[in-house]
């Protein structure tokens, strides 16, 4: 079947600019994550969904960053003002569940770069 | 101090090798462990999950000692396809998989 899929695989904006990213998790999986991968780095947690409510969004670093899952299954993050720090590989996951012991998936990522 | 440290390597082994890495975790509340490879450019996938009692999926053993919060995984006969960035993962009962840097392997004919 289909896995998590996140448009767009690349994005190019100006410092200052307003860009959305987007994630279609796998169908019936009611978790979706949202996580950040800077160049020689792991994942870094952001922010995650159980059905259409952020139940942990410790991980966004400030207010500029948004995110909204308003039916329970695609998600879109926001980011407001974009800063040249913010280039990074952008990754959303999907979990059946939200039990510690289920599988996340991962899509391809969008890659943000600020210039 | 990381809540999870790996080794960065990189490791370079030639085919046929045995290779293993090592994590460490802080949290000793953590609930979930995993190994997750990376290629370069490309999403993390899941290579397995990681036991106390140990597991084991053809050429790749995991293996888990809470008492030393301590996390390895074992590669038998690598291969060329085996080259990639291995990430070490933990999960506590917030949810959030924490990652280590990943620790790179260059497989060489």
């Amino acid at each position: 079947g289909a896995g998590v899929s996140q448009t767009p695989s690349n994005k190019v904006t100006e410092k200052g600019k307003y860009v959305e990213l987007r994630c279609d998790p796998i169908s019936g999986h009611t978790a979706l994550y949202w996580y950040r991968q800077s160049l020689g780095q792991g994942p870094e947690f952001l922010i995650y969904f159980q059905g259409t409510g952020a139940a942990d969004d410790s991980g966004l670093p400030n207010d500029r960053f948004f995110a909204v899952r308003p039916e329970g299954s695609v998600s879109t993050l926001k980011i407001q003002r974009t800063e040249r720090g913010d280039s990074a590989m952008y990754l959303c996951a999907s979990s059946l569940t939200s039990a510690s012991t289920d599988t996340q998936y991962f899509g391809p990522g969008t890659r943000l770069t600020v210039l | 101090r990381k809540e999870v440290e790996q080794d960065p390597g990189p490791f370079n082994v030639p085919e046929g090798a045995t290779v293993a890495f090592n994590c460490t975790y802080s949290n000793s509340a953590s609930q979930s462990f995993f190994w997750y490879r990376q290629d370069c450019r490309k999403e993390p996938k899941l290579l397995m999950s990681v036991y106390s009692s140990g597991n084991e999926d053809g050429r790749f053993t995991a293996q888990l000692n809470r008492a030393s919060q301590y996390i390895s995984l074992l590669i038998r006969d690598s291969k060329l396809s085996d080259s990639a960035t291995y990430l070490c993962v933990v999960r506590g009962n917030n949810r959030k998989l924490i990652w280590g840097l990943g620790t790179s392997l260059a497989v060489n004919p």
